[in-house]
């Protein structure tokens, strides 16, 4: 069973640039979320996909945008880079959305923006 | 004030010692409760959950929720180097919503 993938692992950019994260989800699972973790900070989340739709949003501006595709992998998008973007982006998936299911993390992408 | 709170540490144990890490939370819908460990540069990793109130045991780990209170615990019993890392607790509602984490060093 292969578990969660991201790419990069980490990039750097200047402020006003566009990034695109990767995430390739658990065989079996449907469901993918992206969380933003600043240092020294948990995890906080941006947006959930389930079946190619965006199914809960958190307290993220629109231009973090992302997608899922027919094989659930993810990608997430974040344009205008600021500083404050700076963080580790963590993908997580699960088995389905709707109620708990234990969620996985993968190894994260670490976003430097100067 | 944030949904989830924890003692962000650091915390320093003698190996063998039993390390408690303790969360409070706000939301009374949260019915699911997580711990994640997570070292450093890496991805959290599940080590487990529980549903509502009650204990849950699994090798040295015990997870532990009072609903009515709103308190949530992770007890490590017989703690070791490799159980250096960062603690995040972790609860769902509707979405997960995740403490700052309680930064652990277990020193020989």
């Amino acid at each position: 069973e292969t578990g969660v993938t991201q790419s990069p692992t980490h990039l750097i950019k200047t402020r006003g640039q566009q990034v695109t994260l990767r995430c390739s989800s658990q065989s079996g699972h449907n469901t993918v979320s992206w969380y933003q973790q600043a240092l020294g900070q948990g995890p906080q989340f941006i947006f959930q996909y389930y079946r190619e739709e965006e199914n809960g949003r958190g307290n993220f501006p629109p231009r973090f945008s992302g997608l899922q595709f027919p094989n659930y992998s993810s990608e997430l998008n974040v344009n205008a880079l600021e500083l404050d973007d700076s963080a580790l982006y963590l993908c997580a998936s699960s088995a389905t959305s709707g109620s708990y299911n234990e969620q996985f993390f993968g190894p994260g992408t670490r976003l430097t923006v100067l | 004030q944030k949904e989830v709170e924890q003692d962000p540490g650091p915390l320093s144990v003698p190996e063998g010692a039993i390390v408690s890490l303790n969360c409070t939370y706000s939301n009374s819908a949260f019915q699911y409760f997580m711990w994640y460990r997570q070292y450093s540069r890496k991805g959290p990793e599940l080590l487990m959950y529980t549903y509502s109130s009650g204990n849950k045991e699994d090798g040295r780990f015990t997870a532990q929720v009072d609903k009515s209170s709103k308190y949530i615990s992770l007890f490590i019993r017989d703690s070791q180097p490799s159980d250096s890392a960062t603690y995040l607790c972790g609860s769902y509602g509707q979405n997960f919503v995740f403490g700052p984490g309680t930064r652990l060093s277990v020193l020989p």
